[in-house]
């Protein structure tokens, strides 16, 4: 089942600008991940971040978690035109043998 | 080090054919996924292995899908007969033992259309 929920669903900006994503889930969790998907490509991990985490950076990208509203954030600074790909938050239970519980994505266009 | 391979990359059939999907995940890694992903959709989780047994497959058609991984490395993933809402990229991801926490890694997928 899916249990996180991506939005906006889809975001068309300029390049150079900042892309902002949202994540929301329903149950607690042990860490949340985002994964990044190129068009007719596989899945490619961008970052972990613990749920006794609040923020966590790398590059250009920044997460945030709030566990008390059971959200995330995932920001991408300055964004360029190889950053086009539809990008996915999955969550990990405590008691889910490392499953991933994966939203539906937000599909992000940067236009040139 | 090489990342999971899966083969075909695409594949056209007929509904009611069979059709197999073939997954070598990183060396080591211990634990494979199969995962269907339908346009517009997150994955879904159809099977998961560690080593050579099923650890869940509480989401796998079986009456049409089945799925076996024999020396606990490579893994194959069946379709039988296939069905027009089986359209999918079936992606295979692998995770290394011992870490703690999921980072897993993935294939390029087989993109399957059912006709």
């Amino acid at each position: 089942s899916q249990q996180g929920e991506e939005d906006p669903q889809a975001l068309s900006i300029q390049e150079g600008e900042n892309a902002t994503m949202n994540c929301s889930y329903k149950t607690s969790i042990n860490n949340l991940q985002w994964y990044r998907q190129n068009s007719g490509r596989g899945l490619v991990h961008l970052i972990l971040i613990r749920s006794n985490e609040r923020e966590k950076h790398s590059g250009r990208l920044r997460v945030t978690l709030d566990t008390s509203k059971k959200s995330s954030s995932l920001l991408i600074t300055a964004s360029r035109a190889a950053d086009t790909a539809s990008y996915f938050c999955a969550t990990t239970r405590r008691d889910s043998n490392y499953q991933l519980i994966w939203g539906a994505g937000t599909k992000l266009i940067i236009k040139p | 080090e090489a990342g999971v391979a899966q083969s075909p990359r695409y594949k056209i059939i007929e509904k009611r054919q069979s059709v197999a999907f073939w997954c070598n995940p990183i060396s080591g890694h211990a634990t494979l996924y199969w995962y269907q992903q339908i346009l517009g959709q997150g994955p879904k989780l159809l099977i998961q292995f560690q080593n050579n047994g099923v650890v869940d497959d509480s989401q796998l058609p079986k009456d049409r899908f089945s799925a076996e991984r024999l020396k606990g490395v490579d893994s194959t993933l069946k379709i039988q007969p296939a069905k027009l809402e089986d359209s999918a990229v079936y992606l295979c991801a692998s995770r290394a033992p011992g870490r703690s926490y999921n980072e897993q890694f993935f294939g390029p997928g087989t993109r399957l259309t059912v006709l």
